[in-house]
């Protein structure tokens, strides 16, 4: 057990839907990490928070939006679906924002898009 | 972009063989990880390497940072069953700031 939770562990849902992915960090850690993992794409990494800001932004959609909250949960919104985002997210966690620490995993929520 | 390339995709073997799956860049990484995932699970930190040159122990498993800090190899000796698995390679870059860039992955699987 990592000590990071997400919810849901699995989702199905149709084209043009919303979803809302929810991460809770391991009790201490500041910073939220959101990854996605296709089959054929590897862990790529959307964004990060640190403290409840924004500290890094990678190759994430425009219809996808995240926020980490005062209590340090963050949360991942996927609008206007697609067949082409379904795929694992997986969040992670870590006490700092950056150097070499250890990135804590979930166990991610399966997205399925029909 | 920094790329984390990792080779090979896919390897098969029998147990008791060795093993070396290579993480290359053209990029400097301050420090490179590596981790080791399960299906239905998320990926786990096997170690950390961050000086030029590193070699790391941990039982069966070498690995090694290369003096350029641009890329890293993982050796297992006498692989065995319970070793299957995804390993992922992932550096800090120095102009990267806290994200981590994540290679492909080597699905290994070890058949008994």
């Amino acid at each position: 057990d990592s000590g990071v939770t997400q919810t849901p562990k699995h989702l199905i849902t149709a084209t043009g839907q919303r979803v809302t992915l929810r991460c809770s960090p391991r009790s201490g850690d500041l910073s939220v990490y959101w990854y996605q993992q296709s089959l054929d794409q590897g862990l790529q990494f959307l964004i990060q928070y640190y403290n409840g800001e924004e500290r890094a932004k990678g190759n994430i959609l425009e219809r996808f939006s995240a926020q980490q909250f005062p209590d340090l949960h963050s949360e991942l919104n996927l609008s206007s679906l697609e067949l082409g985002d379904s795929a694992l997210y997986f969040c992670a966690s870590r006490a700092t924002s950056g150097g070499a620490g250890e990135l804590f995993f979930g166990e991610g929520s399966r997205l399925t898009v029909l | 972009t920094q790329l984390l390339e990792q080779s090979p995709q896919f390897l098969s073997i029998q147990e008791g063989e060795n093993l070396t799956v290579y993480c290359n860049s053209s990029s400097v990484f301050s420090s490179l990880q590596w981790y080791r995932q399960e299906p239905g699970e998320g990926p786990v930190l096997l170690v950390t390497v961050v000086t030029g040159g590193e070699v790391k122990k941990l039982k069966r498993l070498t690995f090694q940072f290369g003096d350029a800090r641009k890329d890293s190899s993982l050796h297992i000796t006498a692989a065995q069953p319970g070793d299957t698995g995804l390993y992922l390679c992932a550096g800090a870059g120095e102009t990267s700031g806290s994200r981590l860039t994540f290679g492909e992955g080597t699905q290994l699987t070890v058949n008994p």
